[in-house]
């Protein structure tokens, strides 16, 4: 089975803080994306991630930048926390072609007072 | 700009029923379809797959695919309380890279 882990399941910080949220996939996987979710308004993706130290921009890149070192790890990075960044963060991973079934990892729910 | 599209809900069935949800995408080009089940809280899980026009059974779900009419539904046969959850419809685009288009789901109710 895939698994997909994120650092942490519940995160608080404060305005102005830098956060990290890993994200490790044990499956081989090319792709890693970088979700937010929040009520009303969907999946919204953040960033992706094709190949080692590659990296594009997704719908909602502002605020946020990436990381991908080990092709297992992809690390979001927050660069200056603020309150409109409370949300919940979803990371997954796929394979390339023919399924490209994405999995999700157990999520993050980040609170930014 | 490239859309899926879904009923909000909440669709509301009583145990045992049928629940059919349905989810129309725009771009016809579209290859790969799946259906996510996510619980209150929590991430979405992968249940289904499709790839071809027609049916598709795993067990008490059928995935439908249409691409003519460039929908592609789930039918949910005798509904139990636990598959009530947010459904959300997602299809890979083509030229759209290894990204997928999220809908922003279809709330199910099964009710006792």
């Amino acid at each position: 089975d895939v698994k997909v882990t994120q650092s942490s399941r519940y995160l608080v910080k404060r305005t102005g803080e830098k956060v990290f949220l890993e994200c490790v996939q044990d499956m081989d996987h090319e792709n890693m994306f970088w979700y937010r979710q929040d009520p009303g308004l969907g999946l919204r993706l953040i960033y992706f991630s094709y190949d080692v130290k590659m990296k594009e921009k997704g719908d909602i890149p502002e605020g946020y930048s990436v990381s991908r070192e080990k092709k297992e790890r992809f690390s979001l990075i927050l660069e200056s926390a603020s309150t409109n960044q409370t949300s919940m963060y979803l990371c997954a991973s796929s394979s390339t072609s023919p399924t490209y079934e994405q999995y999700f990892g157990p999520g993050t729910r980040l609170t930014v007072t | 700009q490239k859309e899926v599209e879904q009923n909000s809900g909440p669709l509301s069935v009583p145990e045992g029923a049928i629940a059919s949800l349905n989810c129309t995408y725009s771009d016809r080009g579209s290859q790969s379809f799946f259906w996510y089940r996510q619980y209150s809280g929590k991430s979405p899980e992968l249940i289904m797959s499709i790839y071809s026009n027609g049916d598709k059974e795993d067990g008490r779900f059928t995935a439908q695919l249409n691409k003519a009419s460039q929908y592609v539904s789930l039918l949910i046969r005798d509904s139990q309380p636990s598959d009530s959850a947010t459904y959300l419809c997602a299809v890979k685009e083509a030229g759209g890279g290894n990204k997928l288009t999220f809908g922003t789901g279809t709330q199910l109710k099964v009710e006792l």
